[in-house]
């Protein structure tokens, strides 16, 4: 099982639309969370952290279930720029510090 | 703030031959560096952890005499694949860790990358 998985997609999606992302971890004991967005051939750029009572920054909102190992990132009036893939990335602490686990990431199209 | 830089940002090799690429950290000191594989349509995938002046923490399945990682000073470290070949060619991405930042110091800083192709 990997350790974090997503829904590869695509998720097509027009201009305006709601869209959701879903992830689950497998390390119960993983620290924080993270969405960081990719776009085509460039580095992730982080996006925002994920707390367990939930956070929301402009249209963007992310949810933690730690009992279920689940993460979530909701995108409201989505805008062709957001197209991209998103990647969710638990931090967990180990005997070398903290490491970085990303899934493979969930790609999003949003068209006119 | 908070800029990490890599160079060659593209390499086109043979195969058999030595590629250096370096990961600096512009405005910040980074006692921790990252080095991560990405294949295409794949997740980036940790190959070590590079701490200032001591020897690299491999991931497992990663050849420490094949990626040879330095990390000589706070703001740079090299990664050095040695004897490339094809299977090689990947997209390699470095991040740093600036411990100074009170963010709660887990928020790595990403450079933009290093496509390396090995023909």
């Amino acid at each position: 099982r990997k350790e974090v998985e997503q829904d590869p997609g695509p998720f097509n999606v027009p201009e305006g639309a709601t869209v959701a992302f879903n992830c689950t971890y497998s390390n119960s004991a993983s620290q924080s969370f993270f969405w960081y967005r990719q776009d085509c051939r460039k580095e992730p750029k982080l996006l925002m952290s994920v707390y367990s009572s939930g956070n929301e920054d402009g249209r963007f909102t992310a949810q933690l279930n730690r009992a279920s190992q689940y993460i979530s990132l909701l995108i409201r009036d989505s805008k062709l720029s957001d197209s991209a893939t998103y990647l969710c990335v638990v931090n967990e602490v180990t005997g070398g510090g903290n490491k970085l686990t990303f899934g493979t990431g969930t790609q999003l199209k949003v068209e006119l | 703030g908070a800029v990490v830089s890599q160079h060659p940002s593209r390499v086109i090799c043979k195969s058999g031959t030595s590629v250096k690429i370096e990961c600096r950290s512009l405005d910040f000191q980074a006692t921790t560096m990252f080095w991560y594989r990405q294949f295409p349509k794949q997740s980036l995938m940790l190959m070590a952890t590079s701490n200032e002046g001591s020897k690299a923490t491999y991931e497992q399945g990663v050849e420490k005499d094949k990626f040879l990682i330095n990390h000589a000073s706070l703001t740079l470290s090299t990664l050095t694949v040695t004897s490339a070949h094809p299977e090689d060619s990947s997209f390699y991405i470095c991040s740093a860790r600036d411990m100074v930042i009170t963010s709660g110091g887990n928020e790595q800083f990403f450079g933009p990358g290093t496509r390396l192709t090995v023909l």
